[in-house]
Formats: C-alpha cells, sequence, structure tokens
C-alpha cells in the first residue's frame, strides 16, 4: 500500500515561529501536494510539485514556501506563522495524472 | 477542471446500499470522474474513477450517464465506518493541476 507519512498530526506554535512540515512517501511519485482544510472552505492547494527542485503555486501560497530536495520528501515552511494559519495541513502524492494518496494530515495550531 | 455539485448531506441506513449523485454538465471528453471520502480527523482516501464506463472495485460501484453529465457512486452495504464527506472531483489525466476539491456530501449511516 502507498503511504504517505507527516511527521506530525498535532502541532502548537507561537506567533512568529518558523514552523516546518514534513511529508514523505515510499511509493516513487512524481507529484506531491500540501493543502489546507478549513471548515466551511473545503481543501485548498497550498503548493505542488511535480519533480525535485520543481514547484508550482497552488490557490493559496502566501505565507508559505516549499522544499522539495529529495523525491520522497516535500515540506512546507510557514516563515513567521500567524495565527490565520491554524489549520488541518493536508499532504498528497500521486503519480503523474493518476489517483492521489493523503497524508493523516497535521493540525497546526498558531497561539 | 469541471465543476461538481453534489448534495450538502445524505442518511442510509446500516447495511442498505448507500447511492451519492453527482452533476458535472460541462464535464469534458478527457475529463474522468474521482470519487474520495475523508472520515473525521482522516486524510481523504480515494475511492474509484472512470471515464465512461461503469466500474467497480472491492470499496465501490461508480454509474456514469451515456451523457457523462452525471454519476452515481454506490456503497453496496454500508457500514457505520462508511459515514464520512464523499467528494467528487473531475479532471484530466495527465493533468499537472492535483484535484480541486468542492463541499462534498456529508453520508452518515445510521444504525
Amino acid at each position: 500500500d502507498v503511504k504517505v507519512t507527516q511527521s506530525s498530526r498535532y502541532l502548537v506554535k507561537r506567533t512568529g515561529e518558523k514552523v516546518f512540515l514534513e511529508c514523505v512517501q515510499d511509493m516513487d511519485h512524481e507529484n506531491m501536494f500540501w493543502y489546507r482544510q478549513d471548515p466551511g472552505l473545503g481543501l485548498r492547494l497550498i503548493y505542488f510539485s511535480y519533480d525535485v527542485k520543481m514547484k508550482e503555486k497552488g490557490d493559496i501560497p502566501e505565507g508559505y514556501s516549499v522544499s522539495r530536495e529529495k523525491k520522497e520528501r516535500f515540506s512546507l515552511i510557514l516563515e513567521s506563522a500567524s495565527t490565520n494559519q491554524t489549520s488541518m495541513y493536508l499532504c498528497a502524492s500521486s503519480l503523474k495524472g493518476m489517483e492521489a494518496f493523503f497524508g493523516q494530515g497535521t493540525r497546526l495550531t498558531v497561539v | 477542471d469541471a465543476k461538481t455539485t453534489q448534495p450538502p448531506s445524505m442518511d442510509c441506513a446500516e447495511g442498505r446500499a448507500a447511492n451519492l449523485p453527482c452533476n458535472h454538465s460541462t464535464i469534458s471528453g478527457n475529463e474522468y470522474v474521482y470519487w474520495y471520502r475523508q472520515i473525521h480527523s482522516q486524510g481523504p482516501q480515494y475511492i474509484i474513477h472512470g471515464l465512461k464506463n461503469n466500474e467497480t472495485n472491492e470499496m465501490a460501484s461508480l454509474i456514469i450517464t451515456e451523457d457523462r453529465k452525471s454519476s452515481t457512486l454506490i456503497l453496496p452495504h454500508a457500514t457505520l465506518r462508511d459515514t464520512a464527506v464523499y467528494y467528487c472531483i473531475v479532471r484530466a489525466t495527465g493533468s499537472a493541476r492535483q484535484l480541486t476539491f468542492g463541499s462534498g456530501t456529508q453520508l452518515t449511516v445510521l444504525p
């Protein structure tokens, strides 16, 4: 089975901190994605990557950056965390054009 | 990617078939219909996808109308563990963009 693993299930950070969310997949997928999910707003795409060192902005990239130095790992970075970035963050991976597999999510609270 | 319309909520008795409808009247010829579900506090889970023929796997069946403007996901014998939000998405295969999730249908399986 495909496994997408996010480093933390729950995280609490202070305003202004730099936050790293890590995601690892074990199926050699080219594509990896970061979403955030908020009540009433559904899943919104933050960034995605279709190859190592390649990245593209999604629908809501402001306040975030990403890093993909290795094929299996895709990191989401909050440069200076703010309370409006409190959310559920979901990582996914897929082969090109195929169905996506999601991690369990990281619930981030910024205080 | 084409937009989809789903009812916000549905109930189903345990052991009965759950039929979840989805309208996608603007679907293009190269777009597939994908279904995912999200159980509370977990990441979305892929269920099934199809182009124009009906599809079946161990989880569900997908019925797509001949004009492809609507589809129905069928869970043949719903259990309490099938209670989740079900998302219908249309997407062109090979698309570099990731899936766009709408609001989905909250399916509640009642004992």
